[in-house]
């Protein structure tokens, strides 16, 4: 399984400021994906990152709030902007397996805006 | 609408004692189950997915079409298997629904 780093693991965050979460991949993927984890809730999708083009948001997501970049195939951030004490969530990074459709996790990020 | 349900946020059983977390989802179509594990202070990952049919560290999972249920079970629980797990499906394309999760703590 691919070995996925995230940076920040974790930071405090003063509203309406933005903050970049990095997630670096040891091997070159094909897919890979932001999730939102807010306290007590289960894991959303917020987008696909898509190497050399605009990430695909789901529903209720925007590119203006979280900008998504994937410059290559083994490294995206995610911004989260102009942050309100709402978007205090774990952050995570995943990749789809070679095979199947098993993904993996990062360690997260964990983001509180006060 | 899609979506997985786990019932229960904690689930306490005793060393020993079989375990069984629920999991039931709503979809149209045929998805594929997983169920995901997150122990202490370490990452989200993979425990058993259902076209595998196979056993993880004892436990075992069943997709049962006609109650949409994918129930995780293990014959008798183990301290290490504390720990909190995602019940998720997609359609095939990566994208995954996660259940709320339900934390195990097996007591000694």
């Amino acid at each position: 399984s691919a070995v996925i780093s995230q940076k920040p693991s974790r930071d405090i965050c003063q509203r309406g400021t933005s903050l970049t979460i990095q997630c670096q991949v040891d091997s070159q993927v094909t897919m890979m994906f932001w999730y939102r984890q807010q306290p007590g809730q289960s894991l959303t999708l917020i987008a696909t990152a898509n190497q050399g083009s605009e990430a695909t948001y789901e529903s209720g997501f925007v590119i203006d709030k979280f900008p998504i970049s994937r410059p290559n195939l083994t490294f995206s951030t995610l911004t989260v902007s102009n942050m309100s004490p709402e978007d205090s969530s774990i952050y995570l990074c995943s990749v789809g397996a070679s095979a199947g459709n098993t993904i993996y996790f990062g360690e997260g990020s964990w983001l509180t805006v006060v | 609408a899609q979506r997985v349900t786990q019932p229960e946020k904690l689930l306490s059983v005793f060393k020993g004692a079989p375990v069984e977390l629920k999991c039931n989802y709503s979809y149209s179509g045929s998805p594929e189950l997983f169920w995901y594990v997150q122990y202490s202070r370490q990452r989200l990952q993979l425990l058993l997915r259902h076209i595998s049919r196979e056993s993880i560290k004892g436990f075992t999972a069943d997709l049962n079409k006609g109650e949409t249920s994918f129930h995780l079970k293990k014959p008798f629980a183990q301290e290490e298997d504390s720990a909190m797990y995602y019940c998720a499906l997609t359609s095939g394309t990566y994208k995954y629904i996660f259940g709320t999760g339900t934390r195990l703590k097996v007591l000694a």
